[in-house]
């Protein structure tokens, strides 16, 4: 099947800092990302819906302007956590859409302390 | 709007067992549904999925879901469960090909041996 590469796996970084997730479609492309996030023992949560070349969807309730989100390829999408705090600690996954289906990225554990 | 729920957080059986691990869907439309398995710190795994083909999909690792409409439901069974199928499953529904997801709740699975 096709495959999402997300990077990096996980990070640590200081409250106040920003991290960038970034996901690549490696054989296919992805018109358009999703973004999930993860709390413990929890199920998947969409957080936005990324079109390549436009703005993203952002759920309800998911602050934009700390989530940025761009999607300049059809194989590039990258989240970044701006001024992370210890709450934004999460497992947050990306996800290309194919064809038929979506394509999972491995996930990044970020923790902010 | 389409959901899904999982019945049962958390499923135990022993090695050599029957899994069956239950799901209950909703949508007004035709839905797609797959079922996906998360090892810890890793994203999602297709398993299978049901795109109004055959209603009984076979997927990997010796995994299957029938489709009931009748009951809205697709469970996943396994004959066999074997040790390294200990992980996270979660069912989840759309109702148009490659599009955003929505997830169940996960279920917890555990293989004694």
């Amino acid at each position: 099947g096709a495959v999402v590469s997300q990077h990096p796996s996980w990070v640590i970084c200081k409250s106040g800092t920003s991290v960038k997730i970034e996901c690549r479609s490696l054989d296919f492309q992805a018109t358009t990302m999703f973004w999930y996030r993860q709390f413990p023992k929890q199920s998947l949560m969409l957080m936005a819906t990324s079109n390549e070349g436009s703005k993203a969807t952002y759920e309800q309730g998911v602050e934009k302007d700390k989530f940025l989100i761009n999607h300049a390829s059809l194989t590039l999408s990258t989240l970044t956590v701006t001024s992370a705090h210890p709450e934004d600690s999460s497992f947050y996954i990306c996800s290309g859409r194919g064809d038929t289906e979506a394509f999972f990225g491995q996930g990044t554990r970020l923790t902010v302390v | 709007a389409q959901s899904v729920t999982q019945l049962g957080s958390h499923v135990s059986v022993s090695e050599g067992a029957l899994v069956l691990l239950r799901c209950n869907y909703s949508s007004s439309v035709p839905p797609y549904l797959f079922w996906y398995v998360q090892y810890p710190n890793q994203g999602l795994q297709l398993l299978l999925k049901y795109t109004s083909a055959a209603t009984l999909v076979k997927g990997i690792n010796g995994f299957e879901a029938e489709f009931k409409k009748s009951e809205t439901s697709f469970h996943l069974t396994k004959p066999s469960a074997h040790m390294s199928d200990a992980a996270e499953y979660f069912c989840a529904v759309t109702i148009t090909s490659g599009s955003r997801l929505t997830f169940g709740e996960g279920t917890q699975l555990t293989v004694n041996p």
